[in-house]
């Protein structure tokens, strides 16, 4: 079955940068999304179609993607981004959507 | 504003099926795809599937394909989601998510999430 492969866990202190993997093969033909889940709440989309944000999303966070890896980037991280984070795609045929097991940020 | 609206929690034991809505609002609910993921306690997201509302195909995910049906109804807007021969590996919360833009890999709107209990 197809994966995304994601780091359990990032930590960062306050005002640095965090940036949060996501690799597949199929990632150099398909889109990725990220979104963004506290405790108890729904996720939230904070990139779409690798580093596009949606309105309401600070510019302090950022995707990009090179090749088979896609990387989300926070910059200047607060206490308030600290959240589990998960990557999302398609396979290469499109057919199915796939999550990666997602990445708990801690901000420290 | 988009709204997404779930049903309410639900219990039922081994072996039954759940039925869960999503009632939508503030949009053109035939333009954009619906999607279903589910989250099991202290777990990742799981996606389910996906129906096109305007009409009604839909794909699912293969480890549930056999037990699960999506529907919708466009006079009231809302989607259905029916999984059976539930298992306690089944217990999660169920979230519908529209998707963004008409991209049907974007989840940019998020229902409140359903739990869903399965216990002997």
């Amino acid at each position: 079955s197809y994966e995304l492969t994601q780091p359990p866990s990032v930590s960062v202190s306050p005002g640095q940068t965090a940036r949060i993997t996501c690799s597949a093969d199929a990632l150099a033909k398909q889109y990725a999304y990220w979104y963004q889940q506290k405790p108890g709440q729904a996720p939230v989309m904070v990139i779409y179609r690798d580093s596009e944000r949606p309105s309401g999303i600070p510019e302090r966070i950022s995707g990009s993607s090179s090749g088979t890896t896609v990387t989300l980037t926070i910059s200047g991280v607060q206490a308030e981004d600290e959240a589990d984070y998960y990557c999302q795609s398609a396979d290469s045929s499109g057919t199915y959507v796939v999550f990666g097991g997602g990445t708990k940020l801690t901000v420290l | 504003q988009v709204q997404l609206v779930q049903s309410g929690a639900e219990v039922k034991k081994p072996g039954a099926s759940v039925k869960l809505s999503c009632e939508a609002s503030g949009y053109t609910f035939t333009n954009y795809y619906m999607h279903w993921v589910r989250q099991a306690p202290g777990q990742g997201l799981e996606w389910m599937g996906v129906i096109n509302p305007s009409g009604g195909s839909t794909s699912y995910a293969q480890q549930f394909q056999g037990r699960i049906t999506m529907t919708r109804d466009t006079s009231t807007s809302t989607v259905n989601m029916e999984l059976s021969s539930l298992r306690s590996e089944d217990t999660a919360v169920y979230y519908c998510a529209r998707d963004h833009t008409g991209d049907v890999y974007e989840l940019g709107y998020w229902g409140q999430g359903t739990l869903v209990t399965v216990s002997s």
